[in-house]
């Protein structure tokens, strides 16, 4: 059974920084490409980054470039989301996938990250 | 950059066929996907390249498009299909980008 688990949201002031981790298991993680999608309160899905499988390849939305890193341990199955120079806007539920071909194609329940002084 | 445009909602009753747009310059051109998400819950995917179903989504739903407008399109519509729905593409036009619209509430009357 795929099983993508968040973890690393809080609560955090504006400016500071976080990382988000994302534990899979029950495919072949090295296989395959990983996104974060993240889900403000009460709005709708944002694509935020994708990872290639091997890690080479990143990709931003411009609202999270320059800010956020993504990366990924293959040997640990874990996809990480850095998050820096947090806004009021970053707040929200951060969701990692699994993307086969260029859709998402399975879902972690998601970790809230909150920014508020 | 590429914007996708959903109704914000759909009513329909029990029994009868829900269809929910997506509109988008040239959706024809770019492979339409479609997610459902239930309160609380992850988003799961229901349709993919446009009209295909993943293993475990019930042969209702079903996707199509039209000109500039994606559909998907949901028939015998039950209760439990109450739900926030979300469609999808990959726009390269520029750099890669994942796109959503900005989702449609289903409401079963």
């Amino acid at each position: 059974e795929v099983q993508l688990v968040e973890s690393g949201g809080g609560l955090v002031q504006p400016g500071g920084s976080l990382r988000l981790s994302c534990a899979a298991s029950g495919f072949t993680f090295s296989s395959y490409a990983m996104s974060w999608v993240r889900q403000a309160p009460g709005k709708g899905l944002e694509w935020v980054s994708t990872i290639s499988g091997s890690g080479v390849k990143t990709y931003y939305a411009d609202s999270v470039k320059g800010r956020f890193t993504i990366s990924r341990d293959n040997s640990k199955n874990t996809l990480y989301l850095q998050v820096s120079s947090l806004r009021a806007e970053d707040t929200a539920l951060y969701h990692c996938a699994t993307v086969v071909s260029n859709w998402f194609d399975m879902w972690g329940q998601g970790t809230l990250v909150t920014v508020s002084s | 950059s590429y914007v996708l445009t959903q109704p914000p909602s759909v009513s329909v009753a029990p029994g009868e066929t829900a269809r929910i747009t997506c509109g988008g310059n040239n959706i024809g051109s770019k492979s339409v996907h479609w997610y459902q998400q239930k309160p609380g819950q992850a988003p799961v995917l229901v349709i993919y390249y446009d009209g295909d179903r993943p293993s475990g989504i019930p042969e209702r739903f079903s996707g199509s498009k039209s000109g500039n407008t994606a559909t998907l399109t949901i028939s015998r519509v039950e209760a439990g299909d109450e739900a926030d729905y979300y469609c999808q593409v990959w726009d390269n036009s520029s750099e890669h980008n994942w796109i959503f619209g900005g989702g449609t509430k289903l409401t079963v009357l």
